[in-house]
């Protein structure tokens, strides 16, 4: 069965500083690949998603994760972090079934803090 | 321009009471879903619906019903609350293509519900 890690439960960084957030995925054929953040007291929104092709990719918001299919992850990355950043993101894989992009099965999520 | 609009915002249930969350949206999407997010846990799907008419399970369905009898709303059922059902539910929507992976997931900002 499909199934998404993330092993960091909680990150502090200092603003300016780089930041990768880590997303290792289960799954038994090409996965599709997201990540999403989520700020307090609102839903989800797209950063980024993989579908094939090249492994890098840039996303929203200064973002963007590489894909590894040998280590079997998905890891976000933003060089220079900004207050603004602090919020929850989550990894998701796509579960595939019903062909829709909204069947995801997500990562418990990484807290972001931000330090000044 | 709404998006996708979720109510209430928040809810206090007894055991035993039945309620329903409101979704709905004005972006002429025909896929919808329901997801539930658990403190420190990742979404869970729920139900979702590819079109007026169609509804099928998701990940977590027992608990809970939908319908779709429109396009625009997507109304979901809690029939006997339990405390297991504490929880944060989102609605989302999307617009299916042709080209599938062009999608993207619009999220409400959440129903926060307890049930004491």
């Amino acid at each position: 069965a499909q199934s998404v890690t993330q092993p960091d439960i909680h990150i502090t960084v200092s603003e300016g500083a780089s930041l990768e957030l880590r997303c290792n995925y289960s799954y038994g054929a090409t996965p599709y690949l997201f990540w999403y953040v989520q700020s307090p007291g609102q839903g989800l929104q797209l950063l980024l998603k993989y579908f094939s092709g090249d492994t890098l990719v840039q996303g929203i918001k200064g973002f963007e994760a590489e894909f590894k299919r040998s280590q079997s992850s998905f890891n976000l990355r933003k060089p220079s972090v900004h207050w603004s950043d602090a919020a929850e993101y989550f990894c998701a894989v796509d579960a595939r079934y019903g062909g829709s992009q909204g069947n995801l099965i997500f990562g418990k999520g990484t807290k972001l803090s931000v330090k000044p | 321009n709404a998006g996708v609009t979720q109510t209430p915002k928040f809810r206090i249930l007894k055991i035993g009471q039945s309620m329903t969350l409101q979704c709905t949206q004005d972006m002429n999407h025909n896929y919808m879903y329901w997801y539930r997010q658990d403190p420190g846990m990742g979404l869970k799907l729920i139900y979702y619906s590819v079109g007026a008419g169609i509804t099928d399970k998701g990940e977590v369905p027992n608990g809970y019903n939908v319908s779709r009898s429109t396009t625009e709303d997507f109304p979901l059922r809690l029939e006997l609350a339990a405390p297991s059902q504490t929880s944060v539910y989102f609605c989302a929507s999307s617009y299916s293509l042709l080209n599938k992976w062009d999608e993207k997931l619009f999220f409400g900002s959440g129903t926060q519900l307890s049930v004491l």
